[in-house]
């Protein structure tokens, strides 16, 4: 009964390479997030979706392209992979529409990612 | 432009006694504080959070507190446990956005 879940859990792949990571939470909320999190141990978000429509995007390469095939799902999907980003990466999710700063954000045990 | 920062990057302390995390912010406009627990290998689960209309939060052994005139707050454990080793991140929010900025975190340990 995992609330939010990633595949893969490790991703280990060659630069130039393209590769997805994939997001579900069974929770029923409406937002879900992506954050990575870089060798520093910066947690930064990336994107976040409510209701298959994105509302964040932050200042990130546009190799990254999520993509919310319904309100359950958010998968990240990486061109052309740099060695810079290598990172783990979580998935979140939170219950409201509205920008409420009281949404708590649960988050997914992180995918691995590392770029040869 | 790191607007959440945990200064302590480790912290450890014996079992039975208090755990005082903390954590400074400089953007006036966050008015939500939150504090997770991260373990190895898992992803960040929410402990406790604060609205900027308190100074003060309690659950359980967990209490935050708010200082907004120094952009300030703190997470207290007590009495800390063995199981309370992790690393602690300190986030920030704002009304009207969906974003949480996070600090670096601290890393906590508990000796028994």
């Amino acid at each position: 009964d995992t609330a939010v879940s990633q595949t893969p859990k490790y991703l280990v792949t060659q630069m130039g390479n393209d590769k997805s990571i994939k997001c579900e939470q069974n929770l029923g909320h409406d937002t879900m997030y992506w954050y990575k999190q870089d060798s520093k141990k910066f947690l930064k978000i990336m994107f976040s979706y409510n209701n298959k429509e994105l509302i964040i995007n932050e200042t990130v390469p546009n190799r990254f392209s999520p993509k919310s095939p319904d309100k359950a799902h958010l998968n990240l999907h990486i061109n052309s992979l740099e060695l810079g980003d290598s990172a783990v990466y979580f998935c979140a999710s939170s219950p409201h529409r509205v920008a409420d700063p009281t949404d708590t954000q649960y988050f997914g045990p992180g995918t691995r990612l590392t770029v040869l | 432009d790191q607007q959440v920062k945990q200064n302590s990057p480790s912290l450890s302390v014996q079992e039975g006694r208090i755990s005082i995390l903390n954590c400074d912010y400089t953007n006036s406009m966050f008015d939500y504080f939150l504090w997770y627990k991260k373990y190895p290998a898992e992803g960040p689960t929410f402990l406790i959070s604060i609205s900027s209309i308190k100074d003060k939060n309690e659950d359980g052994r967990f209490t935050v507190f708010l200082n907004k005139s120094a952009k300030h707050l703190s997470l207290h454990i007590v009495p800390s446990q063995p199981g309370d080793s992790a690393v602690y991140f300190c986030a920030a929010s704002r009304s009207g956005t969906y974003k949480y900025i996070f600090g670096t975190g601290t890393r906590l340990k508990v000796l028994a």
